[in-house]
């Protein structure tokens, strides 16, 4: 069992629509957890953390279930700038080092 | 503020040949970290640094070399260049473990 899994996708959605990204992770002892975001043959960009309370950010919001292991990320009112590869991101903190563990990702296209 | 710095962009390698990615911060970042990034296996863990003079292996070590003599570089040495290590390498730094990284723009090398 991978580490961190997603969905790869794509998903093709219309512009203004709403789409969920889920994520789960195997390693219990997981402290932190990330929403990246990564656009074709470019870098990785934090997109956003994920707290236990959950949190928002604009037209973007991060759920995090411990209990399940599961990560999610909502999307609302799409727009064509969205798409992109979205990453989860989990860091394990093993052995004092900052390790991130990420998904493969799972693609979004946004069409009009 | 630069951010974090790779070079170069571009690189194309003969098989046996050895070379030194380079990467530089400017944040005052602890944690460093390289990964690699193939189609369809994610981003994955090569040496990461806790700060100068520290480093350990990531997930992938094997053909890699790295060092930490100043908090701002954080070199990858290729020891003898293989077609498997064709790949795009992305450099990270991170403030705090709890934070998230920022990465560089990547390099990326082709082994022939």
């Amino acid at each position: 069992r991978k580490e961190v899994e997603q969905d790869p996708g794509p998903f093709n959605v219309p512009e203004g629509a709403t789409v969920a990204f889920n994520c789960t992770y195997s390693n219990s002892a997981s402290q932190s957890f990330f929403w990246y975001r990564q656009d074709c043959r470019k870098e990785p960009k934090l997109l956003m953390s994920v707290y236990s309370s959950g949190n928002e950010d604009g037209r973007f919001t991060a759920q995090l279930n411990r209990a399940s292991q599961y990560i999610s990320l909502l999307i609302r009112d799409s727009k064509l700038s969205d798409s992109a590869t979205y990453l989860c991101v989990v860091n394990g903190f093993t052995g004092g080092g900052n390790k991130l563990t990420f998904g493969t990702g799972t693609q979004l296209k946004v069409e009009l | 503020n630069a951010g974090v710095t790779q070079t170069p962009k571009f690189q194309v390698l003969k098989t046996g040949q050895s070379m030194t990615l380079q990467c530089a911060q400017d944040m005052n970042h602890e944690y460093m970290s390289w990964y690699r990034q193939d189609p369809g296996m994610g981003l994955r863990l090569i040496h990461y640094s806790v700060g100068a003079g520290i480093t350990d292996q990531g997930e992938v070590p094997n053909g890699y070399n790295v060092s930490r003599s100043t908090t701002e570089d954080f070199p990858l040495r290729l020891l003898s260049a293989a077609p498997s290590q064709t790949s795009v390498y992305f450099c990270a730094s991170s403030f705090l473990r709890v934070y998230g990284y920022t990465f560089g723009s990547g390099t990326r090398l082709t082994v022939v």
